[in-house]
């Protein structure tokens, strides 16, 4: 069985303030994904990042950057310098590994940016 | 770029009503899903569809809920006899690699 933990519910960060997110993931599988999607207030689902289970390398992408770590099953999510913009709810996922399964969420952290 | 697109944004109904909830996957795309989000809490996978059939499906599709890929490029879900718990934001989903790309959501509302 796969589960996603996200434990932080909501975290509030003045702009600027880096701030990280939690992502713990349970699996039996050896060959898996793993995705973050940002959910802004408007409601749509926006696709961050996908990482499959043989690439620990961390990404940055801009302001954004993923520490992947499978000897703690997390993959954790680093927003530098927050803006109001980055305001959303964001969720971790987890896949195995054929392409026409399902994403498996975890419940997702709300992040607030104050100015 | 191409978009996955979802007809209507909203759709208030009765319960008991039969409500069908339209997405149009992007095009060279081969898996399609449904997803839905109750208010306030997380994504939860409904069923995949793959060559023209239902790939995987999750305990929440049960009889009351159908899809169907009617021609080439819609991708419906239905439901028969709406409940109240059947409130929801619902996603399409569809992808060809490995990421799945959302459409924008249909908000069910049950009254």
């Amino acid at each position: 069985a796969q589960k996603v933990t996200q434990a932080q519910t909501e975290i509030s960060v003045v702009e600027k303030e880096d701030v990280t997110l939690d992502c713990v993931y349970e699996t039996r599988d050896t060959t898996y994904y793993l995705f973050w999607y940002k959910q802004p207030p408007s409601g749509e689902l926006v696709f961050l990042i996908r990482r499959n289970s043989f690439d620990e390398q961390n990404e940055i992408s801009g302001r954004y950057s993923w520490n992947f770590q499978k000897s703690t099953s997390s993959f954790n999510f680093t927003i530098t310098a927050s803006q109001v913009v980055d305001s959303a709810v964001y969720f971790c996922a987890l896949r195995a590994s054929n392409p026409g399964y399902a994403l498996n969420f975890g419940k997702g952290t709300s992040l607030l940016v104050t100015p | 770029e191409p978009e996955v697109t979802q007809t209507p944004s909203h759709q208030v109904t009765q319960m008991g009503q039969e409500v069908i909830l339209r997405c149009v996957p992007i095009s060279n795309h081969l898996y399609f899903y449904w997803y839905r989000q109750i208010l306030g809490q997380k994504v939860e996978f409904l069923v995949s569809f793959y060559n023209n059939e239902i790939s995987e499906k999750s305990e929440i599709f049960d009889d009351q809920f159908s899809v169907e890929r009617p021609d080439g490029s819609n991708f419906t879900l239905k439901i028969r006899s709406t409940k109240l718990e059947d409130s929801a934001m619902y996603f399409c989903a569809s992808n060809q690699g490995d990421t799945q790309y959302f459409g924008p959501g249909t908000r069910l509302t049950v009254l």
